[in-house]
């Protein structure tokens, strides 16, 4: 089992453009979710989302960013008209329930020029 | 709401000596608890939790944690450190029936002294 995966590993952008992030769950998992780490700082919640449905999508900005988890294929946080501010690790980690503790992936570190 | 209160964000040990991480947290329900490790340019990996039952946790690494419900604490403990156990461990908790969101501390970077 290879884990949680995601692409890609480092991303840059220029200000602008759209980002799109990749995460494949472990096999099995159906339960997926992102969050963003600043620099000096701990994790933020941003969605999570099981096949073909956002579950809770509190922590994510109204504007610019939005995810997707289909029936096929890996997950996708969508970020556009990137902004600086938007500079950060995403993690994304998948779960086999909802209490079983997240496997998380290496994460995507996006830096917006 | 919940939210969750890491003492410290640089702890600084001796190899050989104890590791105390402080995590205490607050909910409004029976919480699941948990301790991650992050390295250098890595994900998060999960060193224990706790959800019901015994409340002296032991996880990887020789890593363990006491639920104390009436301190509203959570702290990681190891007997004796190893240099590779130097990384930032995070404190999390989860409303156990609210679904899956964990709501993370901010972190508490361990430094190991030879």
């Amino acid at each position: 089992n290879a884990g949680v995966m995601q692409n890609p590993r480092h991303l840059v952008r220029r200000r602008g453009q759209e980002a799109r992030l990749r995460c494949s769950p472990m096999k099995g998992h159906s339960h997926v979710y992102w969050y963003r780490q600043l620099p000096e700082e701990g994790l933020k919640f941003m969605v999570y989302l099981q096949k073909e449905n956002i579950i809770d999508e509190s922590g994510m900005p109204k504007e610019r960013f939005s995810a997707e988890f289909p029936k096929e294929g890996p997950s996708i946080l969508r970020i556009q008209q990137v902004v600086r501010g938007d500079s950060a690790a995403y993690f994304c980690a998948s779960s086999l329930g909802t209490n079983d503790g997240y496997t998380f992936g290496s994460g995507t570190r996006l830096t917006v020029v | 709401a919940q939210s969750v209160t890491q003492l410290g964000s640089h702890v600084s040990v001796s190899e050989g000596a104890l590791v105390l991480l402080r995590c205490n947290y607050s909910s409004s329900v029976p919480p699941y608890l948990f301790w991650y490790v992050q390295y250098p340019n890595q994900g998060l990996q999960l060193l224990l939790k706790y959800t019901t039952g015994a409340t002296l946790v032991k996880g990887i690494n020789g890593f363990e944690a006491e639920f104390k419900k009436s301190e509203t604490s959570f702290h990681l403990t190891k007997p004796s450190a190893h240099m590779s156990d130097a990384a930032e461990y995070f404190c999390a908790v989860s409303e156990g029936n609210q679904g899956g969101k964990l709501i993370f501390g901010q972190g508490t970077e361990l430094s190991v002294k030879p």
